[in-house]
């Protein structure tokens, strides 16, 4: 079946490095990905939206600068976090979009 | 604005206890979906059903059972029966035309069973 396939699982990082985080579509064409991040305890809120081909939709307050959105093709989209900071240790998800939606595993970043 | 609410922050329960967990949601689309999703300590999201605006029908699986009804714009999750293994935060999503169909989710119950 469908699935989003989204590595690292979990990536620990020095303060100022970037970290990439990467979400493969298999057996289907994610023509949409959504990208969120979740603090803990906490619910887990829209950061971008990035159709394939096109520049991504940011979220207010989230700096596109700083998180870096590639979806370069319909199976693979990127999420770069760029001089990363330890209060952008998150859990970030990434959410596949075609008729249905489908969910990836999840990143786990500490940023140290 | 809030575009889902579930009121419920914790839940604690003891085992075999049945367990609904409430949520309302807000939008203006007639073309809308809704979700529940799991998120045990792992941390992954576990799909539990999507269900659209057009169909109202209840649904059940196994120990689950879903009550929707857009009078109340109200969309309630019971779990009959429950196990310990059922602990885990449980979210409610809406899923519309107004946001290009990204999943806004609720803040999440966080369910307690205990044996």
């Amino acid at each position: 079946g469908a699935v989003v396939s989204q590595h690292p699982s979990w990536v620990i990082c020095k303060s100022g490095t970037s970290v990439k985080i990467e979400c493969r579509s298999l057996d289907f064409q994610a023509t949409t990905m959504f990208w969120y991040r979740q603090f803990p305890k906490q619910s887990l809120m829209l950061m971008a939206t990035s159709n394939e081909g096109s520049k991504a939709t940011y979220e207010q307050g989230v700096e596109k600068d700083k998180f870096l959105i590639n979806h370069a093709s319909l199976t693979l989209s990127t999420l770069t976090v760029t001089s990363a900071h330890p209060e952008d240790s998150s859990f970030y998800i990434c959410i596949g979009s075609s008729t249905e939606a489908f969910f990836g595993q999840g990143t786990r970043l500490t940023v140290v | 604005a809030q575009k889902v609410t579930q009121a419920q922050t914790e839940i604690s329960v003891v085992e075999k206890e049945d367990v609904t967990l409430d949520c309302v949601y807000e939008t203006r689309d007639t073309t809308y979906y809704l979700f529940w999703y799991k998120q045990p300590p792992s941390g992954e999201l576990v799909f539990l059903i999507r269900r659209n605006s057009f169909d109202e029908q209840n649904e059940i699986s196994g120990r689950y059972s879903w009550n929707f009804q857009k009078s109340t714009s109200s969309f309630n999750f019971t779990i009959t029966a429950s196990q310990v293994v059922d602990s885990a935060v449980y979210f409610c999503a809406l899923s519309e035309g107004d946001s290009g169909y990204a999943l806004n989710f609720g803040k999440g119950t966080s369910l307690l069973v205990t044996p």
